[in-house]
C-alpha cells in the first residue's frame, strides 16, 4: 500500500469547515483513498473512501486530485464531537491489510 | 444494538499469564481482524480472518493466537504475557476483503 503523509495537527472553528490534507504521491491505480478517525478512547471509525472522483456522504467529503497524489477531507461544519485523530489510508482493491500511519489530529474549538 | 462487542473492556493481568479477549460482530460480515495500538497511539494489524481462515499474520509472536469458532467471533489468546504486550486491541469486521471496517470498543491490556 502506498504511503500516506499527512500534517501532525490542526486546530478548527467550531462551525466553520475543517480541511484536512493528505499526500499519498506514491499512490498506484488500484488503490483507493480511505480515511477514518479515531475519536479518544474509541476505536476507529470510517469516514468515506474514493477513487478518483470526488465523494460526498453524511459524514464528510473527500477531493482527489486528478494526478491522485493527494486529497483533501473536508468537514463541512465542524463541532466539538469531531475532535479527533483523522487517518488517511491509500489501500489497494481486493486488500484488507489497512495500514494506519500517525494521522492529523483534529481539534475543534469553540 | 452494538455492531462489534470485545470482552473484557480493561484486562490487568501479570507477566507469564495466559489470557483471552473476545470479539463479537452482528453485521453478518465475513472477515474480523485484531489490530494492536501501542502506548505511541500507533495503530497495526494484527490478525484477519475470512471465512475461518487466517489471511495476514503480520510479524506477531507466536504467542498470539487468534480463534474463531463461527464466522461471528474472533477471540485472541495470548500466553506467557510479557510487559511489551501492554496495548489497547481493537477488533474488526468487514463485508468483503476489502469493504470499510467497523472497529470494536478496544480491549485495554495492562501486564503488570
Amino acid at each position: 500500500d502506498a504511503k500516506t503523509t499527512q500534517p501532525p495537527s490542526m486546530d478548527c472553528a467550531e462551525g466553520r469547515a475543517a480541511n484536512l490534507p493528505c499526500n499519498h504521491s506514491t499512490i498506484s491505480g488500484n488503490e483507493y483513498v480511505y480515511w477514518y478517525r479515531q475519536i479518544h478512547s474509541q476505536g476507529p471509525q470510517y469516514i468515506i473512501h474514493g477513487l478518483k472522483n470526488n465523494e460526498t456522504n453524511e459524514m464528510a467529503s473527500l477531493i482527489i486530485t486528478e494526478d491522485r497524489k493527494s486529497s483533501t477531507l473536508i468537514l463541512p461544519h465542524a463541532t466539538l464531537r469531531d475532535t479527533a485523530v483523522y487517518y488517511c489510508i491509500a489501500r489497494g482493491y481486493n486488500n484488507n491489510d489497512m495500514r494506519f500511519g500517525a494521522g492529523t489530529r483534529l481539534t475543534v474549538k469553540p | 444494538d452494538t455492531a462489534v462487542s470485545q470482552t473484557p473492556k480493561y484486562l490487568v493481568t501479570q507477566m507469564g499469564n495466559d489470557k483471552s479477549i473476545k470479539c463479537e460482530q452482528n453485521l453478518g460480515h465475513d472477515t474480523m481482524y485484531w489490530y494492536k495500538q501501542d502506548s505511541k497511539k500507533f495503530l497495526k494489524i494484527m490478525f484477519s480472518y475470512n471465512n475461518k481462515e487466517l489471511i495476514i499474520n503480520e510479524t506477531v509472536p507466536n504467542r498470539f493466537s487468534p480463534k474463531s469458532p463461527d464466522k461471528a467471533h474472533l477471540n485472541l489468546h495470548i500466553n506467557s504475557l510479557e510487559l511489551g504486550d501492554s496495548a489497547v486491541y481493537f477488533c474488526a469486521s468487514s463485508q468483503v476483503l476489502d469493504g470499510e471496517q467497523f472497529f470494536g470498543p478496544g480491549t485495554r491490556l495492562t501486564v503488570l
